[in-house]
This record gives C-alpha cells, structure tokens and sequence, in this order.
C-alpha cells in the first residue's frame, strides 16, 4: 500500500482537461511544499513534470499544471493530447523517517 | 547536456551479490544528491534511498536500510547501488536520479537498470 492515494486510471478525450488527485496527509503532503509529479511512459524513465507543488521545469509544456490543497495535491492536464496517456505519479517529502513517499501512480487513457 | 548513464541489465542467482552503477555528466557531480528508485515488474514507483557525492552522506527508505548499500565515487562521477545477497524479490528496474540538495524530487533520471533474479 501507498502512502500517498491516487486514483488507479482516468481517461479524458483529446483536447479536454482531466485532473489527477494525490491525497496524502499532515506529516507529508500537507507540510511543506515539496510535492512532484512525474510522467512514465510504457518502458521510459519518469520524467519530472511538476515540483515544489507548482513549478513546471523549463521544457514542460504549460499544459501541465499542479495545485494543492491542505493534504492534497493535484495534477491537471489541459487540452489533452494523444501522447499524453501514460503513468502519472505523484511523490511528497514525508516528515518521518521515510524522508520521500510515492503515490501508487495513476493510468490516464486518452480515449 | 546533464546525463545518468546506468550500467547494462543483470541476471543472477539468488544469494548472489551485485553492484550497478549510475555515472554522471555534463554537470558537477558533487552538486546533487543521486537518488535510487525501483519499479518491480507492473507496479509503481519506490523511493530507495540517496546520496551526496561530496562526502558520501545517505539516507535510507526504511523499506530498503540494510538490504541495499548506496555509494559513490566522486573522482570517477559514478554512484552505485550494492547488495550482498540478492532475493527473488529484487527482481525490478531500477533507476538513478538527481535531487537537488533542499529539495526532494528527482529531476534528471538514467534509463534504469533492470535486474533479473531467478534459480
């Protein structure tokens, strides 16, 4: 089991926005702003789309955003592209000895 | 260009040891922790553990101190991940990454070494 929740799958059709939840608790995703979020493709790395809750490193297209809201965080994906479905996880600075915690990831289907 | 080349797949025996490696270029080594990760076949992503190259300080998931040893070497820019004695269950890809220091996500990742460990 996880220690941040995300939603098994989500699907949108191209050119609609879908959001992604990550609900974590007081000791990690609510306590700092250290939340990310990264995208894997089927036998690809991750590759980092969002950190520190809301800033989208330079190459991440705008499409992508990130929010938070006391223990929980969220994804969204707007204007949805074929080339988006993927795996989406979300991970958090977890104030105990863990130090860092993954969602158990998310499967977004672009239909 | 920043990179984390990592060494190529392994198969081994359980009870085996086993050492991979992440070696970094294209920035300075010792600015950014390595960060190890693995994803077991079909399944979601695990934090192991990191290091700062500069004087080889690491912190461990709870999950993975004491089956796993992460190292570094800074000389050559290379990061390692070990284990004295491997189980079926370690049978996953993992893959290297770098953190800044302050923060906790992984911006640059290698491609991931998979590890395959079967009788």
């Amino acid at each position: 089991q996880s220690a941040l929740t995300q939603p098994a799958s989500v699907s949108g059709s191209p050119g609609q926005s879908i959001t992604i939840s990550c609900t974590g608790t007081a000791s990690d995703v609510g306590s700092y702003n250290f939340v990310s979020w990264y995208q894997q493709h089927p036998g690809k790395a991750p590759k980092l789309l969002i950190y520190k809750d809301t800033k989208r490193p330079s190459g991440v297209f705008n499409r992508f955003s990130g929010s938070k809201s006391g223990n929980t965080a969220s994804l969204t994906i707007s204007g949805l592209q074929a080339e988006d479905e993927a795996d989406y996880y979300c991970c958090s600075y977890a104030r105990s000895s863990a130090l860092v915690v993954f969602g158990g990831g998310t499967k977004l289907t672009v239909l | 260009e920043v990179q984390l080349v990592q060494s190529g797949a392994e198969v081994k025996k359980p009870g085996e040891s086993l050492r991979i490696s992440c070696k970094g270029s294209g920035y300075t080594f010792t600015d950014y922790w390595i960060t190890w990760v693995r994803q077991m076949p079909g399944k979601g992503l695990e934090w192991m553990g990191r290091i700062d190259p500069s004087d080889s300080h690491t912190n461990y998931s709870p999950s993975f101190q004491g089956h796993v040893t992460i190292s570094a070497d800074r000389s050559i820019t290379t990061a390692y991940l070990q284990w004295s004695s491997l189980k079926a269950s370690d049978t996953a890809i993992y893959y290297c990454a770098t953190s800044d220091f302050g923060a906790y996500y992984m911006d640059v990742w290698g491609k991931g070494t998979t590890v395959t460990v079967s009788s």
